[in-house]
């Protein structure tokens, strides 16, 4: 079964700093990759996503995210963090499962950025 | 759009007692599914639809957690027997389609805490 590690549970940063949260898997075959934020009050939302092509991905809010195979790692990025930055940051990963489908999610434990003014 | 929308928002209960937690998807929606999220912890998959059936229960983590989507639309996860260890967040998500194009949009979630 696949596992998701997310190495730093809390991160604080002042504005302007820049952000690295790190995500290793532990799966052998194709996967799809997700970094989901969660504002706070707000719903779980999609920030980027990667399932094949370019490794480095862009998404919302000048986040992006670089898929490296040979380390299973899907690192989230963002040269320079705002106030409204502050969320809690979650990665995950789907793996083939008994159907054939891409349906089981699994999500990392999480890391909460706060970012100081 | 309206989002995934899930009620009731909070719920207190008794340990013991059965609770039903309904789950609304975005219309269209073909496929639905339900996380628990206990504090600290990531969302944890419990199981999930494709339009009305069943597809994968394997996260469910004993019998007396059961989930039905009759219709297609609304889905329904009831806990049996309360249990202090069931108090968790239950998150409910939609995609609208069953490939590996797999967004998933969450809902608010139901956060849950058993006396």
């Amino acid at each position: 079964a696949q596992s998701v590690s997310q190495h730093n549970h809390h991160v604080i940063l002042s504005e302007a700093a820049s952000l690295e949260l790190g995500c290793n898997y532990s799966y052998g075959g194709t996967v799809n990759l997700f970094w989901y934020v969660q504002y706070p009050g707000q719903h779980l939302q999609l920030l980027l996503k990667y399932f094949s092509g370019d490794p480095l991905v862009k998404g919302i809010k000048g986040f992006e995210a670089e898929f490296i195979k040979s380390k299973f790692s899907f690192n989230l990025r963002k040269p320079s963090v705002q106030w409204s930055d502050t969320a809690e940051y979650f990665c995950a990963v789907n793996a083939p499962g008994r159907s054939g489908g891409y349906q089981k999610v699994t999500f990392g434990i999480g890391t909460k950025l706060q970012v100081i003014p | 759009g309206a989002g995934v929308s899930q009620s009731p928002r909070y719920k207190v209960t008794k340990r013991g007692q059965d609770v039903a937690l309904r789950c609304d998807p975005i219309s269209g929606h073909v496929s639905l599914y339900w996380y628990r999220q206990a504090l600290g912890q990531g969302p944890e998959f419990l199981t999930y639809f494709n339009y009305e059936a069943q597809q994968d229960k394997s996260g469910l983590p004993n019998d007396r957690f059961s989930a039905e989507r009759p219709e297609g639309s609304i889905s329904t996860l009831t806990i049996q027997r309360t249990e202090q260890r069931d108090s968790a967040m239950y998150r409910c998500a939609s995609s609208p389609l069953d490939s590996r194009d797999n967004e998933q949009f969450f809902g608010p979630g139901t956060r849950l805490t058993v006396l």
